[in-house]
């Protein structure tokens, strides 16, 4: 794969508690992406980034947040977790060309309870 | 903005057969179509992608075609192996989207029974 890291791979938190979830790449993209996977939705944009402190919303971003302080690495907040946000959280990277070949994280299972 | 839909949700086939994955797109303006395959545990991974300039793209025992008059396009699988049992997913977007953004279909689960 190419050079994705999330982390952690699986985390369970109680609701209404902060998490953050770290994307780290290797491969200098310019773009990176959160989505999440529920069964029957697909892969659904929370946000995205085109370079550094350069972000914007995707389809369905209340309730998290992000940052991109560096080319490599894209937080993902969820500021109070609910526990419709129990789902599988994937980062996504892209080189910058249009319509170039997506590379996606292993991936975060979260569980809020 | 632009809405995916992916049919069927579930695909179950026997060894040798083929696989029709159809889905159709919304946005007139989409004009890159690609395929992403995910197996159990793992990160989904691009398979096969066509542009709006291209009817039909095949890579081995993959093919993809592209309707644009009816916004629909479809991935075909032939000669199915146990080892392409995975979700599939269809995806849309259009140069013109700032971010590059890939919208998804809903994913479809093909089982290649042995």
């Amino acid at each position: 794969d190419a050079g994705i890291t999330q982390s952690p791979r699986h985390k369970v938190t109680e609701t209404g508690t902060p998490v953050t979830l770290r994307c780290h790449q290797t491969e200098n993209h310019r773009y990176m992406y959160w989505y999440r996977q529920d069964p029957g939705h697909g892969l659904r944009l929370i946000h995205y980034s085109y370079g550094v402190k350069d972000t914007d919303k995707g389809e369905v971003s209340d309730g998290y947040s992000v940052s991109r302080s560096k080319t490599e690495d894209f937080l993902l907040t969820l500021e109070s977790a609910t526990s419709s946000q129990t789902s599988v959280y994937f980062c996504a990277t892209k080189s910058g060309t249009v319509n170039e070949k997506l590379f996606f994280g292993s991936g975060t299972q979260l569980s809020v309870l | 903005g632009e809405n995916v839909e992916q049919h069927p949700s579930t695909l179950s086939v026997q060894e040798g057969d083929s696989a029709v994955i159809k889905c159709t797109y919304s946005d007139s303006a989409s004009n890159y179509f690609p395929w992403y395959k995910q197996e159990l545990g793992k990160g989904p991974q691009l398979i096969i992608d066509i542009r709006s300039n291209v009817g039909e793209k095949k890579d081995q025992r993959i093919a993809v075609t592209l309707n644009k008059t009816a916004k629909h396009f479809s991935l075909h699988i032939t000669e199915t192996q146990p080892e392409d049992s995975a979700v599939y997913f269809c995806a849309a977007s259009s140069s013109g989207n700032a971010g590059n953004m890939l919208t998804f279909g809903g994913g479809t689960r093909l089982m290649v029974k042995p």
